[in-house]
């Protein structure tokens, strides 16, 4: 069973555009959440935590359903450069620092 | 500049010669880590180290080793690299010890094993 599943996409999208992702996690017992950005051929980096209470950076917004066990991303006004691979990321094993990496949805933002 | 730094960035060697990936950060951070990224299997954990001395195996040890003699440096090293370990592969470096700790990864390295 996958720890942390994500919808590969490629997601096209028009400039100007929401766009919502969804991830579903298996372990119960995960206590933090995260999305990270990769841009092609480079490392990824943190976007944004993902706290029980919800969160909003600017355009971004995450959510977490413990219940459900899935954690959502939404981007409002869609970018060109919010082109990317977006990683669902969740404390896995070997403690608070453990984290697996879901294998992250294509996002391609069209003009 | 607060960095993980990889290297070498690019590598090309064949099956069975010894080889290091170094990593060095300067954040005076207490957790390290490396994965390797391959298409279609995302990012998978080789080892990781919690504090100077303390390493352990992640998802996918196989064939790999590393050593935590100093907090800054977290060395990966290959002992006779095959094909299967061609990839890319990132080092990372966190405060550790709470929750929701911010990782930061390095570059990268790209290893070709032939």
């Amino acid at each position: 069973r996958k720890e942390v599943e994500q919808d590969p996409g490629p997601f096209n999208v028009p400039e100007g555009a929401t766009v919502a992702f969804n991830c579903t996690y298996s372990n119960s017992a995960s206590q933090s959440f995260f999305w990270y950005r990769q841009d092609c051929r480079k490392e990824p980096k943190l976007l944004m935590s993902v706290y029980s209470s919800g969160n909003e950076d600017g355009r971004f917004t995450a959510q977490l359903n413990r219940a459900s066990q899935y954690i959502s991303l939404l981007i409002r006004d869609s970018k060109l450069s919010d082109s990317a691979t977006y990683l669902c990321v969740v404390e896995g094993r070997g403690g608070a620092d453990g984290l697996t990496f879901g294998k992250g949805t294509h996002l391609i933002i069209q003009p | 500049e607060a960095q993980v730094t990889q290297n070498p960035r690019y590598l090309i060697t064949v099956t069975g010669k010894k080889l290091t990936v170094t990593c060095s950060q300067n954040m005076n951070h207490e957790y390290m880590s490396w994965y390797r990224q391959d298409p279609g299997l995302g990012l998978r954990q080789i080892y990781y180290s919690m504090n100077v001395e303390v390493t352990d195996k992640g998802d996918v040890p196989e064939g790999y080793k590393v050593s935590r003699k100093e907090k800054r440096n977290f060395p990966l090293i290959l002992e006779s690299p095959s094909p299967n370990q061609t990839s890319l592969y990132f080092c990372a470096s966190s405060l550790g010890g709470q929750l929701y700790n911010e990782q930061f990864f390095g570059p990268g390295t790209r290893l070709t094993v032939l």
